[in-house]
């Protein structure tokens, strides 16, 4: 059973275009975290969240984390070429500090 | 954040052959974590690599197959033993800095033939 399931899997768009990646589960997290992964590299760090219904924005990137903590959405505006590459979501439960990733999301960003 | 190390970054091993992956971080951590990454896959968690003490493994992971050392709190080894064309992946280390944050060495690439 998958904890943690995220849409879409494949995402290719046109550059200059917005996109929305979401991470969804019936369990709640003590924090979710957003990797971005590109071919050759380990898992890159973007963000923790850790308050329900928080929201942190890293320049183009915004993440929000749902009230109840079972959730969570990446949404990039105005995205580049740089942007391609895997994005990964990852759940902490209660406290364990064992992350449980969903199944990525590979975004393509076409110039 | 940290600064994490593996070695080697690439290896292609005969089967029943056994490999070890080194892992080295540039501070002193509690916590480090032992994935893999199956081709086209996101990351499964083979196990915790605890100081002094045995390694703790997930549900699908022995220790007779990935047999892991812990020396210290910037070091770490995972051994893919009697390997065979399955065990082809990417293993990845990660460690703890806080109780929110991880971060991924660059991954070894194993194919196994």
């Amino acid at each position: 059973t998958q904890l943690l399931e995220q849409s879409p899997q494949f995402l290719s768009i046109q550059e200059g275009e917005n996109l929305t990646v979401y991470c969804n589960s019936s369990s709640v997290f003590s924090s979710l975290q957003w990797y971005r992964q590109e071919p050759g590299e380990g898992p890159v760090l973007l963000v923790t969240v850790v308050t329900g219904g928080e929201v942190k924005k890293l320049k183009r990137l915004t993440f929000q984390f749902g009230d109840a903590r079972k959730d969570s959405s990446l949404h990039i505006t105005a995205a580049q070429p740089g942007d391609t590459g895997l994005y990964l979501c990852a759940g902490e439960q209660g406290g364990s500090e064992k992350l449980v990733f969903g199944k990525g999301t590979k975004l393509t960003v076409n110039p | 954040s940290a600064v994490i190390s593996q070695k080697p970054s690439r290896d292609i091993c005969q089967r029943g052959t056994s490999l070890t992956i080194q892992c080295q971080v540039d501070s002193q951590v509690t916590m480090m974590f032992w994935y893999r990454q199956q081709p086209g896959q996101s990351l499964t968690l083979i196990a915790t690599a605890n100081q002094g003490s045995e390694a703790t493994y997930e549900s699908g992971f022995v220790i007779d197959k990935f047999p892991i050392s812990r020396p210290n709190l910037t070091f770490s080894t995972l051994t893919v033993s009697n390997m065979s064309p399955e065990d082809s992946s990417i293993y990845l280390c990660s460690v703890d800095v806080t109780s929110e944050t991880q971060y991924f060495g660059p991954g070894t690439r194993l194919l196994v033939l």
